[in-house]
């Protein structure tokens, strides 16, 4: 079955700093992946998806994702972190679903930006 | 995300009560889905619907049940509620053919106890 880690429960970064949140995944196949991110007392939204191509995916918010075969890592990474990117960050990997595909998401991981 | 709205936003109820959580949205997607969200598990997909005909269940469908009454509604039913069922369940919904964009309702937290 396909699945994703993510090792850390929660990450804390000073503003301006350069934030990784790591996801690690475990699949048969060629993977599909993905960053999703919850604010507070919201649902999730969609950051980005690797599918195929380039190593380094860009997404919304300035967050880009670098998908790592030899790793089997798709780490979320943003440049300079602001206060409001203090969210939950979810990493996702597709799976198969009957005639269709479904996602199976990690535990999440705590981003805390700090002023 | 306005465009999916569920209600209740909270709800505490007791054991063996039937509950029904909505989710209406206005999109104009065919695909709904079911969620809820343990601390520390991530999302676990409870019920799906490609369309007001196709219901199918998901990861963690007993003790659930669901209605797809209009293309914009789909209700998440909880029978006889237990406490282990206390959780956060989301709606989701995304458009045919599209599995993996999927636009999420702010939730509903609720407590069974």
């Amino acid at each position: 079955a396909q699945s994703v880690a993510q090792p850390e429960d929660q990450v804390n970064v000073a503003e301006g700093n350069p934030l990784t949140v790591k996801c690690t995944y475990s699949v048969s196949g060629n993977p599909y992946l993905f960053w999703y991110v919850q604010y507070p007392n919201r649902g999730l939204q969609f950051l980005l998806k690797y599918i195929t191509g380039d190593n380094l995916v860009k997404g919304s918010y300035g967050f880009e994702a670098e998908f790592n075969k030899s790793q089997t890592s798709f780490h979320l990474k943003k440049p300079s972190a602001l206060v409001s990117d203090s969210a939950l960050y979810f990493c996702a990997v597709r799976d198969r679903m009957d005639s269709s595909y479904k996602l199976i998401f990690g535990s999440g991981t705590r981003l805390l930006v700090r002023p | 995300d306005a465009d999916v709205t569920q209600t209740p936003r909270n709800r505490i109820t007791k054991t063996g009560k039937r509950i029904m959580l909505e989710c209406s949205q206005t999109k104009g997607h065919d695909r709904m889905y079911w969620y809820r969200q343990d601390p520390g598990l991530g999302l676990q997909l409870i019920y799906y619907s490609f369309d007001v005909k196709d219901i199918n269940k998901g990861e963690i469908s007993d003790g659930y049940s669901v209605s797809r009454q209009a293309q914009a509604k789909f209700s998440l039913s909880l029978e006889s509620a237990i406490p282990n069922q206390t959780a956060l369940y989301f709606c989701a919904t995304s458009p045919s053919g599209v599995w993996d964009t999927q636009y999420f309702g702010p939730g509903t937290r609720l407590t069974v106890l």
